[in-house]
């Protein structure tokens, strides 16, 4: 059962447009929804996180976007550039103590093109 | 620092040969993770340790062991490869602290394995 459902797989934005990706997740006991961002050949890195008790998080031209009743997250980038064409990956991670692990999305391969 | 390592880069296997993927890290982690990615199915969580001397399966257990050698090292072993194991494995390890990167995993750069 795939706990958290990332949309679009793919995506194409021409140079200087929004990108948006957005996830949706089942289980409310999930308290943290990180970004990564994974270049080709690279492992993935944290891009930008959020915790649900905020409805926005802004770093530079990425975005998070959190809607706690829907039990969705996106990220915007804005501005988007060659440079950020790589795969995004959302996750979830479970609340409480001795929670270890982050439930990924599949993924979705952004291409920005000039 | 070198953040977290993966050995080897590269990796072709037979049906049936073994082998050990190794990570290691040096960022005083306590948690260490591996996990397999293939396309269309994001990534996968096969196992991971919560701290040095524990070990629990995740998502994709079948077919793999693992041991946390000590804090720093945790390794990967596929004791009998299959076609079906042939994916880009990815080690983590996971930053302990306050804030909102309290819950950081680092990757390391993978190793790709191609089992014939």
């Amino acid at each position: 059962q795939q706990q958290v459902k990332q949309s679009p797989q793919s995506l194409i934005v021409q140079k200087g447009g929004i990108s948006i990706i957005n996830c949706a997740y089942e289980n409310t006991a999930f308290d943290y929804f990180p970004w990564y961002q994974q270049f080709p050949g690279k492992g993935p890195a944290l891009l930008i996180a959020i915790r649900p008790d905020v409805s926005e998080k802004k770093e530079g031209r990425f975005t998070i976007s959190f809607n706690k009743s829907a039990k969705q997250f996106s990220l915007h980038i804005m501005d988007s550039q060659p440079g950020d064409s790589a795969t995004y990956f959302c996750a979830a991670k479970y609340s409480g103590a001795g929670s270890y692990q982050l439930t990924f999305g599949k993924g979705t391969k952004l291409s920005v093109i000039p | 620092n070198a953040g977290v390592t993966q050995t080897p880069k590269f990796q072709v296997l037979k049906t049936g040969q073994s082998m050990t993927l190794q990570c290691a890290q040096d960022m005083n982690h306590n948690s260490m993770y591996w996990y397999r990615q293939d396309p269309g199915m994001g990534l996968r969580l096969i196992y991971y340790s919560a701290s040095e001397g524990t070990t629990d399966k995740g998502e994709v257990p079948n077919g793999y062991n693992v041991s946390r050698l000590n804090k720093r090292e945790f390794s990967l072993r596929l004791e009998s490869a299959a076609p079906s194991q042939t994916s880009v494995y990815f080690c983590a390890s996971r930053y302990s602290g306050t804030g909102i990167f309290q819950e950081t995993q680092y990757f390391g750069p993978g190793t790709r394995l191609l089992v014939l």
